[in-house]
């Protein structure tokens, strides 16, 4: 079976703090994305990670991928209230249709 | 266009009355992916079609759910005899290729009453 798990799902934590969301995956995959979405707003891309070891970053967060142990990660740097949002990862799956399978968020709220 | 684009934002329909839900992609995007979103949770897979061929289907809930994209190019997700558990934000995304980023639409909220 396909699956997407992201920990924690919930999390608060008080801006300047670092913190991390993994994202674990069940099979073999060529790419993962990451998604930042707004309360009442669509998904909006943030990073597309394509082979083993690829680190993306753009501001406060970083993403980077780990093929063999099926786990990505975004880091958030020295958070801040904007950075407020659900994060999803979603996984392509190879042999699989190219479906595209999504965990089921991390909702992030930073304290300002 | 600019982005991907679907129509209508909003639908209010009767329990067992058919909806068809548009989705326009960006121009020369050949992926085109269908997902149902319930608040506050992720999206759930539905469809998927390179170019205009249906490439996965294992998503639709029933066979009350269809989906099109004759010319490779727009999309429609069809709702046959709607109920009430159908109701859900419906989104739509395209990309360039298998590997590329997908973009997503704002989403056709269903309701149905």
């Amino acid at each position: 079976e396909l699956k997407v798990e992201q920990n924690p799902l919930f999390l608060s934590m008080q801006e300047g703090k670092n913190y991390t969301i993994y994202c674990n995956y069940s099979t073999t995959s060529d790419r993962l994305y990451w998604y930042r979405q707004d309360p009442g707003k669509s998904l909006e891309s943030l990073f597309v990670l394509l082979s083993n070891g690829a680190v993306k970053q753009e501001g406060r967060l970083m993403a980077s991928l780990d093929t063999k142990a099926r786990l990505s990660t975004l880091h958030i740097t020295a958070a801040v209230h904007d950075l407020s949002a659900t994060y999803f990862c979603a996984v392509g799956f190879m042999n699989r249709d190219d479906k595209i399978i999504f965990g089921k968020g991390t909702r992030l709220h930073i304290l300002p | 266009g600019a982005g991907v684009s679907q129509s209508p934002r909003y639908k209010v329909t009767k329990r067992g009355q058919d909806v068809a839900l548009r989705c326009d992609p960006i121009s020369g995007h050949v992926s085109l992916y269908w997902y149902r979103q319930a608040l506050g949770q992720g999206p759930e897979f539905l469809t998927y079609f390179n170019y205009e061929a249906q490439q996965d289907k294992s998503g639709l809930p029933n066979d009350r759910f269809s989906a099109e994209r004759p010319e490779g190019s727009i999309s429609t997700l069809t709702i046959q005899r709607t109920e009430q558990r159908d109701s859900a934000m419906y989104r739509c995304a395209s990309s360039g290729g298998r590997t590329d980023e997908a973009f997503f639409g704002q989403g056709t909220r269903l309701t149905v009453v």
